[in-house]
């Protein structure tokens, strides 16, 4: 099983201000989804990156997959209290039907 | 959203009781899965299933079985509750299966086990 571990565990910052949360691996990924989870509710997917090096954005979320693929990044800008939640990474390690998850960030954004 | 009902929504049941959570598609999806979600330990994979009949373990199935007699439905069994089975479950759903296809959680069940 491939271990996924995400940092910081916790974040708690301002409205406004700039984040970056990590997702790394010892092994290569073959390509890692990115959730957010809010509270009472089950995780849902923001994106899925598959090639080294690649960058999407999705409105005020960029995510970066390392050139070597044993790393990923979110990095948030302009922080709003409605980005609050748990942020996981998650990837097959190889396998044909089952994702792992790394431990999350949980996000608190303060008004 | 994903066509996905878990039930109950919230349990309390008894050390040495059997539960039985059920988790309900409109999908269609082949691939269905349960999670447990604990403080320090993130989301773990109990049991999944690769279609109707077809289930294998995860990496937390001790203690738990399933069942899946039709597409739409995933049973997960706790055969005699104990207290460390306390915990948040979530059931997923995917079309694909595949490295990169994306999983539909439910809103999860809440069990306490007293």
């Amino acid at each position: 099983t491939q271990l996924l571990e995400q940092s910081p565990q916790f974040l708690s910052i301002q409205e406004g201000e700039n984040l970056t949360v990590y997702c790394n691996s010892s092994s290569v990924f073959s390509s890692l989804q990115w959730y957010r989870q809010e509270p009472g509710e089950g995780p849902v997917l923001l994106v899925t990156v598959v090639t080294g090096g690649e960058v999407k954005k999705l409105k005020r979320l960029t995510f970066q997959f390392g050139d070597a693929r044993k790393d990923s990044s979110l990095h948030i800008t302009a922080a709003q209290p409605g980005d609050t939640g748990l942020y996981l990474c998650a990837n097959s390690g190889g396998s044909n039907y089952k994702l792992t998850f790394g431990k999350g960030t949980l996000l608190t954004v303060n008004p | 959203d994903a066509g996905i009902t878990q039930s109950p929504r919230h349990k309390v049941t008894e050390t040495g009781t059997p539960v039985t959570l059920r988790c309900h598609q409109t999908e269609n999806h082949r691939y269905m899965y349960w999670y447990r979600q604990d403080p320090g330990h993130g989301l773990r994979l109990i049991h999944y299933s690769y279609g109707v009949k077809d289930t294998d373990k995860g990496e937390v199935s001790d203690g738990y079985s399933v069942s899946r007699s039709k597409t739409e439905d995933f049973l997960l069994t706790l055969e005699s509750a104990t207290s460390s089975q306390t915990s948040v479950y979530f059931c997923a759903i995917s079309e694909y299966g595949r490295d990169n296809s994306p999983l539909h959680f439910g809103n999860g069940t809440r069990l306490t086990v007293t």
